[in-house]
This record gives structure tokens, sequence and C-alpha cells, in this order.
């Protein structure tokens, strides 16, 4: 069952413009993880952040998790053409449920 | 350093014919292992994981199966496909239960 939902399914903007993603879930969590995919390819793992910590960084990203409106956001600063792809959120619940994927944000940052 | 290797990268196959995918891990021990099926255009769904060799664990009902002979292989098996298999398969592994996957290229699967 799809716990995390992506906001926006696309995203089209210019190289050098911030691109912020959403994800949206359900239930109490342990985590949320951000990973990358490139068409055709695998995922990439890019972030995990702990339901008790509310900012993590990691280069151009940048990761929030708000507990209590059941939401997480991916900003990536300064975009470049080489980050387009679909990202996507992923949540392992308390409940003990295996990690869930969202289905997805295609990002095309426009050269 | 860690490595993951899934082959073949695409596949085409009639329906009512078998499969086999293999996954195998390098530089790790003890992984777990993890199969996805991705629509296209859609997020990942789980298919089965294992914590260790001969235990597999199976998350949705299916004409798939899965076995895990050696520490850091992982296969993925059906005896007659369905058309409805058709899909990109994904392996993974991780050290902790859920946490930081590492994925394999994937297979993209055709049955016709």
């Amino acid at each position: 069952s799809q716990q995390g939902e992506e906001d926006p399914q696309a995203l089209s903007i210019q190289e050098g413009e911030n691109a912020t993603m959403n994800c949206s879930y359900k239930t109490s969590i342990n985590n949320l993880q951000w990973y990358r995919q490139n068409s055709g390819r695998g995922l990439v793992h890019l972030i995990l952040i702990r339901s008790n910590e509310r900012e993590k960084h990691s280069g151009r990203l940048r990761v929030t998790l708000d507990t209590s409106k059941k939401s997480s956001s991916l900003l990536i600063t300064a975009s470049r053409a080489a980050d387009t792809a679909s990202y996507f959120c992923a949540t392992e619940e308390t409940s003990g449920s295996r990690l869930t994927f969202g289905e997805g944000t295609q990002l095309t940052v426009n050269p | 350093s860690q490595t993951i290797h899934q082959w073949p990268a695409t596949l085409v196959q009639p329906v009512g014919s078998p499969l086999s995918l293999e996954c195998t891990v390098e530089g790790t021990s003890n992984p777990n292992l993890y199969w996805y099926r991705q629509a296209a255009g859609r997020g990942l769904q789980l298919l089965f994981y294992s914590v260790g060799i001969g235990q597999i664990s199976s998350e949705v009902p299916q004409n798939l199966s899965a076995s895990r002979p050696q520490d850091r292989q992982f296969i993925l098996s059906s005896k007659k496909l369905l058309l409805s298999d058709s899909g990109f398969y994904l392996c993974a592994w991780s050290v902790v239960v859920d946490e930081k996957l590492f994925f394999g290229s994937g297979t993209q699967l055709s049955v016709l």
C-alpha cells in the first residue's frame, strides 16, 4: 500500500533555480528517506531523516520533516541540468511494515 | 567498496515461459536483500526481502518466487510468466533493514 505521496508529480525549472518537492504520509514513521532515479536506472539514496530530526543537509540538498503535519520536503538549491531525474520519498512505518515508496516527482532542469 | 550486480538489463520473454533474474552483492557480508518491481512512471512495489540465507519474506501474492542460495545471491524466479509480470525489476541491499538501500541497475522485463 502507498504511504508517501509526492507533490508535485512533475516540476520543470531553469538551471540555477531552486527545486522543492514535498512528500506527505499517513501513519507514524521511524524515518523518511529520499531517493533519486535517472531514467531507466536504479535508485540512489540521497538522505535519511529520522522522526526525531527536523532538518538535514547534504551538499545542495536540504530535507525537512514535520511529523505533526506528516510531511517532508526536499530542496535542491542552484539546480543543474544533471539534477534532472525522478525523486522518491520512502517511509519506514513504526508499525513494522516494510519501506514504502511514493509515486515520485519528475524533475526537469532546463539548461 | 560494495557493489551490486543485476542482470540481464533487458529481457523479452513469451507468456508461459520461465524466468530467472539474478542479483549478487560484493564487498559486504550478510546483507539484507530486496526485490522490487516498478511499473512505468510509478513507485516501487516490494516483492520479496531476505535477512539471511534461506530466509525469504513475500510481500504480495503473485506468480513469482525468490531464493537466496548464498549469502550475497538473490534470485527471482517464475515457472510461467504472465503478461502482468512485465515491468522494471530492481534488486537492492542494505546493512540495516529498510535503511539506505543500494539498488542495482534494474532489469526491464517485457512479457509478450
